[in-house]
């Protein structure tokens, strides 16, 4: 079993449409969570970035831990053809220099206009 | 700032031949790594390197080295390159977490 489960979707929502991306886990000592951003054919760019349980909000984004489930979600509000992307869920139990992140392997995420 | 940059953008490659990516940061950040992503495959980390000076593997670091020539950059070679290794390759960094650069394109025939 991976560590880390996203569905790969895609997900297809209309534009203006509130979106729900989600990622399950399976080790409890993750207390780092990240949400990534990735268009066709570029890097994935950092979206994120919440230690351990709570909501943290960000414009049209919120990012939400539930360590007691071991789930983690990102709402997009008021959803935009140009968030069309591929969004990637990262975890990590440290903080420190050189951790190692555990990566899932992404949604597709279209909006249609 | 530009923050996180790799060259080249993309390579051809025959099986055997060699080639080295390169990385840079300006960030200032202690920590760098290199990663490939495959289709259906996710992220992979190959190797990273926590502080300069300092290198270690990751999960897939088979046909692969690198050098962490200072603070600012970080290289991987291919010694001799193989069809298993055509990929999309990013390399990041972090203190906190990790940005990533924009990915070299290698495709080994």
């Amino acid at each position: 079993q991976k560590e880390v489960e996203q569905d790969p979707g895609p997900l297809s929502v209309p534009e203006g449409a509130i979106v729900s991306l989600n990622c399950t886990y399976s080790n409890s000592a993750f207390q780092y969570f990240m949400w990534y951003r990735q268009y066709s054919r570029k890097g994935p760019e950092l979206l994120m970035y919440t230690y351990s349980s709570g909501n943290k909000e960000d414009g049209r984004f919120t990012a939400q831990v539930d360590k007691s489930s071991k789930y983690i979600s990102l709402f997009i509000r008021d959803s935009q053809p140009s968030d069309s992307a591929t969004y990637l869920c990262a975890m990590s139990e440290s903080s420190n220099s050189g951790y190692a992140l555990n990566f899932g392997k992404g949604t597709s995420l279209l909006v249609t206009p | 700032n530009a923050g996180v940059t790799q060259t080249p953008k993309f390579q051809v490659l025959k099986t055997g031949q060699s080639m080295t990516l390169q990385c840079a940061q300006d960030m200032n950040h202690n920590s760098m790594y290199w990663y490939r992503q495959d289709p259906g495959m996710g992220l992979r980390l190959i190797y990273y390197s926590a502080s300069e000076g300092t290198t270690d593997k990751g999960e897939v670091p088979n046909g692969y080295n690198v050098s962490r020539l200072n603070k600012r950059e970080f290289s991987l070679r291919l010694e001799s390159a193989a069809p298993s290794q055509t990929s999309v390759y990013f390399c990041a960094s972090s203190e906190l977490a990790q940005y990533f650069g924009p990915g070299t394109r290698l495709l080994v025939l």
